[in-house]
């Protein structure tokens, strides 16, 4: 029973363009949630986070959007560029005292210059 | 990547076999968290320690599979008698004390088990 869905498994973005990279999650109880990004062979890093409380954070070039009565959040990437070619991580917490993330399957991102 | 280190970055091994998966924490990082990916798969929870403590081994196979991390040294993974299924990347994060505000686990590059 899969707790955090990216459903796109892949996708291609214009280098200049925005990437929009999609999660759900079915878990109410969800209160944090995280973006990691993944070259391969490397460990994931961590990008962005939101608390359950807000529904936008910003950080550079990124920006992630929190939709709670949808279950839906998603990561904008503006401009995108060669560099974020890479495997995006969804990834949720209970709470700010919890220590278990609960991934998603991932969704790879191909910046094409 | 982020301080933490993980090594043997491959480990090979036949069936049978043990092997042991070493973490080093980022410095000053007292809490141990190890996640296993599958093929096409995102990062499964494993296991939660602090220095000398299990605190959460839910996400671990309670055969074969056992964790620790001792007052000093790395934290290290131990998958006796493995098989073919065991086959995965093993990824070790940390993060500081867990308080009001979430602090983010920091990953490392991975072990790649190999079962042949």
């Amino acid at each position: 029973d899969q707790q955090v869905k990216q459903n796109s498994p892949s996708l291609s973005v214009q280098e200049g363009r925005i990437s929009i990279l999609n999660c759900d999650y079915t878990n109410s109880m969800f209160d944090y949630f995280l973006w990691y990004k993944k070259y391969p062979a490397e460990g994931p890093t961590f990008l962005i986070s939101i608390s359950s409380i807000k529904d936008k954070n910003e950080d550079g070039r990124f920006t992630v959007f929190l939709n709670k009565s949808a279950k839906h959040l998603s990561l904008h990437i503006v401009p995108s560029q060669p560099g974020d070619s890479a495997v995006y991580f969804c990834a949720a917490v209970l709470g700010a005292g919890s220590y278990q993330l609960t991934f998603g399957k991932g969704t790879k991102l191909s910046v094409i210059p | 990547n982020a301080g933490v280190m993980q090594n043997p970055r491959h480990l090979v091994r036949r069936r049978g076999q043990e092997a042991r998966l070493r973490c080093s924490p980022v410095k000053g990082h007292s809490h141990v968290y190890w996640y296993r990916q599958l093929p096409e798969e995102g990062l499964k929870f494993m296991v939660y320690l602090q220095k000398e403590n299990i605190i959460d081994e839910s996400g671990m196979p309670k055969e074969r599979f056992s964790a620790e991390f001792p007052k000093e040294g790395p934290s290290i993974l131990r998958i006796q008698q493995v098989v073919r299924g065991d086959s995965a990347a093993y990824f070790c994060a940390s993060s500081l004390r867990p308080t009001e505000i979430y602090q983010p686990q920091h990953f490392g590059d991975g072990t790649r088990l190999s079962i042949l």
